[in-house]
């Protein structure tokens, strides 16, 4: 019950195109669902993070989208660019320990130029 | 503003021996966490620390302990290495005092790099 699957586990995009990763909840205590990115030889740096009392939140070109109903959260990167390709990890905890995160598996996004 | 700084950056132990892990939480946060992240995994919870008290633990053995110090820094120790435990080891910290409905981003080191041969 404590699992996030994330899907799916590689994306090939191109320049300018539209990135789309998965994720997938079990536990329904979780209330905080954030994005990181991660370079490698680098930790996780946070992009985005949504509560579900909204079904959408957008930063820049970053997206999230969010259904509660399905235990269902997604990332939308919009106009991807080289510079996007990293690793993706979504996350999920409950808003009073943000501390203690549950990662998924990731998803290593590349953009073609 | 410095953001977590650990140390150090790379490490190469045998199996059995001991390592102990530094971590600088950014100024003004007071909560640590600890995470171990295997190659081609998630990042996996370890122990989270809050005005030095332990506030969490994840599926790791006793072989695995930490402690927060006075200044809000922060020591992973891991005894009788195992090959197993060869991973990227990040600390992340916040600030702790959001609570409920607060913004309680987590922010993380760039990590220190184990091998256990």
């Amino acid at each position: 019950q404590q699992q996030v699957k994330q899907s799916p586990q590689s994306l090939i995009v191109q320049k300018g195109g539209i990135s789309i990763i998965n994720c997938a909840y079990e536990n329904t205590a979780f209330d905080y669902f954030p994005w990181y990115q991660q370079f490698p030889g680098k930790g996780p740096a946070l992009l985005i993070a949504i509560r579900p009392d909204v079904s959408e939140k957008k930063e820049g070109r970053f997206t999230i989208s969010f259904n509660k109903s399905a235990k269902q959260f997604s990332l939308h990167i919009m106009d991807s660019q080289p510079g996007d390709s990293a690793t993706y990890f979504c996350a999920a905890s409950t808003s009073s320990n943000t501390g203690k995160l549950i990662f998924g598996q990731g998803t290593t996004l590349q953009v073609k130029p | 503003d410095a953001g977590v700084t650990q140390s150090p950056t790379h490490l190469i132990k045998t199996r059995g021996q001991h390592v102990t892990l530094r971590c600088s939480p950014i100024s003004g946060h007071k909560s640590v966490s600890w995470y171990q992240q295997v190659l081609g995994q998630g990042p996996q919870f370890i122990f989270q620390y809050y005005e030095k008290e332990e506030r969490g633990r994840g599926n790791f053995p006793d072989r695995f302990s930490a402690r927060q110090f006075p200044n809000y820094s922060s020591e992973l120790n891991v005894n009788a290495l195992l090959l197993g435990d060869s991973a990227l080891y990040l600390c992340a910290s916040r600030s702790g005092t959001g609570g409920v409905g607060g913004n309680e981003k987590l922010f993380f080191g760039s990590g220190t790099q184990l091998s256990v041969l």
